[in-house]
């Protein structure tokens, strides 16, 4: 198994720029979450999909902040447009099943907006 | 909020001490999971540990959980060189699908 699977590694870009960064979940995992991680605030939850629908998205921090799940192996979180403040690693996790609670994360996107 | 304190935030020790790690919690939780974050990388389950449970092992991972005192701590024992990381303790509680993570602690094993 190939683990959850996020692009780019590093995204470079300066303010105002739309940034789209993705996902792909391990196959069978119908839980999907996008954190944030910042040494200031540690890792936040932003987003929580379930079965490709999004259940709780009250960490999303503003509407510049969108994300979709299209179907069940592919999901993006875009920012538009960008700020310095949204820098940060931004982390892909799935889990198999709502209410297992053991979640399984990508190696994350590393997001500087200069 | 669920969020508490994790204890210390950084240890140093040599290899094949033990390194031990506390979670404090706030509120009432299902379980606790530890997770490990290698510098670069995505964050990894250890080991769950239930509210009705007291002890758990896992390898060279031993957990407690004290739910009256509602703290936790983490051993590994023999440390090697490749358990350098950040440790962060994660409670779930309420939903059926958050997590709450602490700052966690870093762990420096030196070789």
């Amino acid at each position: 198994d190939a683990g959850v699977i996020q692009s780019p590694r590093h995204e470079v870009t300066e303010m105002g720029q739309e940034v789209t960064l993705r996902c792909k979940p391990i196959s069978g995992h119908n839980s999907l979450f996008w954190y944030r991680q910042t040494m200031m605030r540690g890792l936040e939850l932003l987003i929580y999909f379930n079965n490709n629908v999004p259940i709780d998205d009250s960490g999303m921090p503003e509407d510049r902040f969108s994300a979709k799940m299209p179907n069940a192996s592919f999901s993006t979180l875009k920012i538009q447009p960008s700020e310095p403040r949204d820098s940060a690693v931004y982390f892909c996790a799935s889990s198999p099943r709502q209410g297992a609670n053991i979640q399984y994360f990508g190696a994350g996107t590393r997001l500087s907006v200069l | 909020s669920q969020q508490g304190e994790e204890d210390p935030q950084a240890l140093s020790i040599q290899e094949g001490e033990n390194a031990t790690m506390n979670c404090s919690y706030k509120t009432s939780i299902n379980n606790l999971q530890w997770y490990r974050q290698n510098s670069g990388r995505g964050l990894v389950h250890l080991i769950l540990i239930r509210s009705n449970e007291r002890e758990k092992h896992s390898g060279r991972l031993r957990v407690t959980l004290d739910t009256s005192k509602k703290s936790s701590s983490l051993l590994i024992t023999a440390s090697r060189a490749a358990d350098t990381a950040s440790y962060f303790c994660v409670r779930s509680g309420g939903s059926n699908y958050k997590l709450t993570f602490g700052k966690g602690t870093l762990l420096t094993v030196n070789p």
